[in-house]
């Protein structure tokens, strides 16, 4: 059984560029979270999609933003790169609905963007 | 202000012995807590979870105790292994939200033969 599949792993990119990160959820799962990791730090919150529509953000910029497809997997795009933005971007998964996370989310191992 | 503080130095642990894991949080209401395991270069896995009206939750060799009150979470591994060398990530799920979890910075923790 697949789990989350991210690609690519790793990307670097020039300052001012756009980025697009792709995820495919775990068989079964129909609720993307993606997340922003940098060194040393826990995982931070971006957005989540559900039924192929933002279902919440966290603290970041517009210039971060999302695609949910009927088949579930998710796109992550950034715009305007900034040196800020080299971090370990990672994609999780869970079935949706009220027990949403109950059983834990799924991560993939992640794409490691770097903005030079 | 909110926060999640986990111990900020890393944990060297004898093989063999617990090692305990604290995760302090203010000024959050979580509706469950979560724990979990992250190897360098990889992602999060999902080791256990514990509702805000639970006190303690075990999981073979893992334990996990949450204090409301205390606003705390202790995560235990008995008879630790070298092979249990990893960082440990503290994440809570608020009840004002349904979608998102927010994580401590993680202990990492090493275990010496």
């Amino acid at each position: 059984d697949a789990g989350v599949t991210q690609s690519p792993t790793h990307l670097i990119k020039t300052r001012g560029q756009q980025v697009t990160l792709r995820c495919s959820p775990k068989s079964g799962h129909d609720t993307v979270s993606w997340y922003q990791q940098a060194l040393g730090q826990g995982p931070q919150f971006i957005f989540q999609y559900y039924e192929e529509e933002e279902r919440q953000r966290g603290n970041f910029p517009d210039r971060f933003s999302g695609h949910q497809f009927p088949n579930y997997s998710s796109e992550l795009n950034v715009n305007a790169l900034l040196l800020g933005d080299s971090a370990l971007y990672l994609c999780a998964s869970s079935p949706g609905g009220p027990r949403q996370g109950f059983y834990g989310y799924t991560f993939g191992s992640g794409t490691r963007l770097t903005v030079v | 202000s909110q926060k999640i503080e986990q111990n900020s130095e890393a944990l060297n642990i004898q093989e063999g012995k617990t090692a305990t894991l604290t995760c302090n949080y203010t000024n959050y209401s979580p509706a469950y807590l979560q724990w979990y395991r992250q190897d360098p270069g990889r992602g999060p896995v999902f080791l256990l979870l514990i509702r805000e009206n639970e006190k303690e939750k075990r999981k073979e060799r893992l334990k996990v105790t949450f204090d409301t009150t205390l606003k705390q979470s202790l995560f235990h591994i008995t008879a630790s292994q070298p092979a249990d060398s990893a960082t440990y990530l503290c994440a809570l799920r608020l009840y004002s939200s349904a979608s998102k979890i927010i994580f401590g910075s993680g202990t990492r923790l090493s275990i010496r033969p």
